[in-house]
Order: structure tokens, then sequence, then C-alpha cells
């Protein structure tokens, strides 16, 4: 596609459901990113992917959340039993290359998550 | 630990005329990356301008510049001849290695007619 796409847009999950957010990056694209963004705030790293290898996780805050890219392009965000706290938006981004020093980041609309 | 501090949280500026929005960072690194991206409302962050820490020419783009100061780790971005589409949150990016990349929390940017 032409750009990085995301879906669904907007989510609402009762507290204590499951959800799964889904990232089509550009096609050829090995880097792969999860930000979550509070409200009023910056994008913080969740986790990276270089093709189908998870290389970084460490952003994820709990056990509840996982992330997978099985085939090296489509990502899937899932975080397990919701809380409010992870109310946010989720932004994925693609890069062409390996480092982003010279392969720009290319960002998804994101997914707005609210959880009553 | 690598941190981007955005002071402003919010400016405002008239139509046609000139705003500069601060960003400071905190790094041991000599070389790095510094960005400038925009978040319109619908909620795509868009690159506006870059800066490779190694070069001491600051970037420009059309009605976009950098004052890049390396010693004194500040990056701030001029907007000249503001347009009413430049009113966005504007969020400063400092990028090291790998996937090392940083956002501040971000301007909110207001354009008056």
């Amino acid at each position: 596609g032409a750009g990085v796409s995301q879906s669904p847009r907007y989510k609402v999950a009762k507290r204590g459901q499951d959800v799964a957010l889904r990232c089509d990056p550009i096609s050829g694209h090995v880097s792969l990113f999860w930000y979550q963004q509070a409200l009023g705030q910056g994008p913080e790293f969740l986790t990276y992917f270089q093709n189908e290898a998870q290389l970084d996780k460490s952003g994820l805050p709990s056990d509840r959340f996982f992330a997978e890219r099985p085939e090296g392009s489509v990502s899937t965000l899932k975080i397990q039993r919701t809380q409010q706290e992870d109310s946010a938006v989720y932004l994925c981004a693609s890069s062409l290359g390996q480092g982003l020093g010279d392969s720009p980041l290319h960002f998804g609309n994101g997914t707005r998550l609210t959880v009553t | 630990a690598q941190t981007v501090t955005q002071s402003q949280p919010e400016m405002s500026v008239q139509e046609a005329e000139t705003v500069t929005l601060s960003c400071t960072y905190d790094t041991s690194e000599s070389d790095y990356y510094l960005f400038w991206y925009k978040q319109p409302p619908s909620r795509q962050m868009i690159l506006v301008i870059r800066q490779e820490a190694y070069k001491q020419q600051n970037a420009t783009e059309n009605r976009f510049s950098v004052n890049f100061q390396k010693a004194a780790k500040s990056f701030s971005l001029k907007i000249s001849d503001s347009q009413l589409g430049d009113a966005a949150m504007y969020f400063c990016a400092y990028y090291y290695n790998f996937n090392k990349f940083y956002f501040g929390s971000g301007t909110k940017l207001n354009v008056k007619p």
C-alpha cells in the first residue's frame, strides 16, 4: 500500500476484555515499531521488529501486552485483560532499513483504544 | 538515558508571522539524529525536518528551519510565514542507534487568522 495502515481506527473495550490491533506496514519495510501515546503526551516506545524477529520488547508495560509479526509484514499488538490505564493511541511505524538515520519512520494513523 | 524536553506545551502565532518551538535533549553520544514531527488531528506523524548531529549546517525545508546548537543540546524549529495548515502538535525526536528513538512531550501550535 501507499502508507502504513492501522485498524481499527477506534476501539472501545470493557475492562477485562482482550483486544487485537493490526498494523500493515509499507511493503518491503524491514523495521516495524509500536508506540503508545497517552493523551497530551509524546509517543512512548513499546516494541521493535526487524522482519519477523522481535528484537526489543523492553517498552511493553506488562505481560498483558504481546506483539507478533509472524511473516515479517503485518503485525498485531494484543492486549489481554485490558485496564483503564491502557487507554491511549497506539501508533505503528515502519522503516525501509534497519537504521533510521537514512530511512525515515513512516507512521500510521494509529488506533485509539478506550477502556471503559 | 536519553531524554527529550519540550518546555512549551502550547504556542500561538499569527498567520504569516514566524514562530520558534524549543527542544532540548540529553545524550552522551556524539553521533545521532534529531527530528521534528508534526501530528495533526488525523494523528498521523509527519516528518517535518531532520538534522544529523555531525553536520554543522542547520537543516532547512522550505518555510521550516532549525537552530541546532550541539554543545547546548538544543534543537529549535522555526516556522516562517505561518499558515493555518501548520496548526498541529509538534514533536521533537532524538535517534541514536538501532531502535533508540525518543520523542518529547510535544508543543501544540495554534495559528490565528
